[in-house]
């Protein structure tokens, strides 16, 4: 069963306007949380992280929120770029596991 | 840095055969990891290297291999290639086990 799900495959948003992409999780154990990015033939690239012990992380234009009672986290870019157009995947684990589970991507375009 | 390195970047293979896919990471870390990427199915993990010398299985292993060379080299080897194997392959490393993980480019590997 997928432990960790992000429930819209596509998305499609104005440049210029913000892009919020969903993940939910399934496992109360998990306790660290990334968000990759990957365009078409290529491998994913590391965009943000966050760990239990916050609920917000910021990088530039890139945040992430946790949301631990209701098992989600949030990417929000602000403001969008075209060059943000790309398949965006979350991954958890928990701090004593050994692998991270990835939800199955969500396909962000950014309409110039 | 050339980060984590992947060959072939595309294979086609007939059923029955055998082959082996080469990753090397140039960033001294500890953990390697296989994963392979299906449409509508994220990235599963196939087998992982939590440090040189050790390997377990992940979500996947069935019908996968795999040797940890030295720190540098893990590779994934198919004994009898199935087309249920088509799939885009990724490598990835980190610095421990469980870390924010680094992707090579990708094998795109089709068994007819």
């Amino acid at each position: 069963d997928q432990q960790v799900k992000q429930n819209s495959p596509s998305l499609s948003v104005q440049e210029g306007r913000i892009s919020i992409l969903n993940c939910d999780y399934t496992n109360s154990m998990f306790d660290y949380f990334l968000w990759y990015k990957k365009y078409p033939a290529e491998g994913p690239t590391f965009l943000i992280s966050i760990s239990s012990i916050k609920d917000k992380n910021e990088d530039g234009r890139f945040t992430v929120f946790l949301n631990k009672s209701a098992k989600h986290l949030s990417l929000h870019i602000v403001p969008s770029q075209p060059g943000d157009s790309a398949v965006y995947f979350c991954a958890a684990s928990e701090e004593t596991g050994n692998q991270f589970y990835f939800g199955t991507g969500t396909s962000l375009t950014v309409i110039p | 840095n050339a980060g984590v390195t992947q060959t072939p970047k595309f294979q086609v293979l007939k059923t029955g055969q055998s082959m082996t896919l080469q990753c090397a990471q140039d960033m001294n870390h500890n953990s390697m990891y296989w994963y392979r990427q299906d449409p509508g199915m994220g990235l599963r993990l196939i087998y992982y290297s939590a440090s040189e010398g050790t390997t377990d299985k992940g979500e996947v292993p069935n019908g996968y291999n795999v040797s940890r060379l030295n720190k540098r080299e893990f590779s994934l080897r198919l004994e009898s290639a199935a087309p249920s194997q088509t799939s885009v392959y990724f490598c990835a490393s980190s610095e421990w086990n469980a870390d924010t993980q680094y992707f090579g480019p990708g094998t795109r590997l089709t068994v007819l």
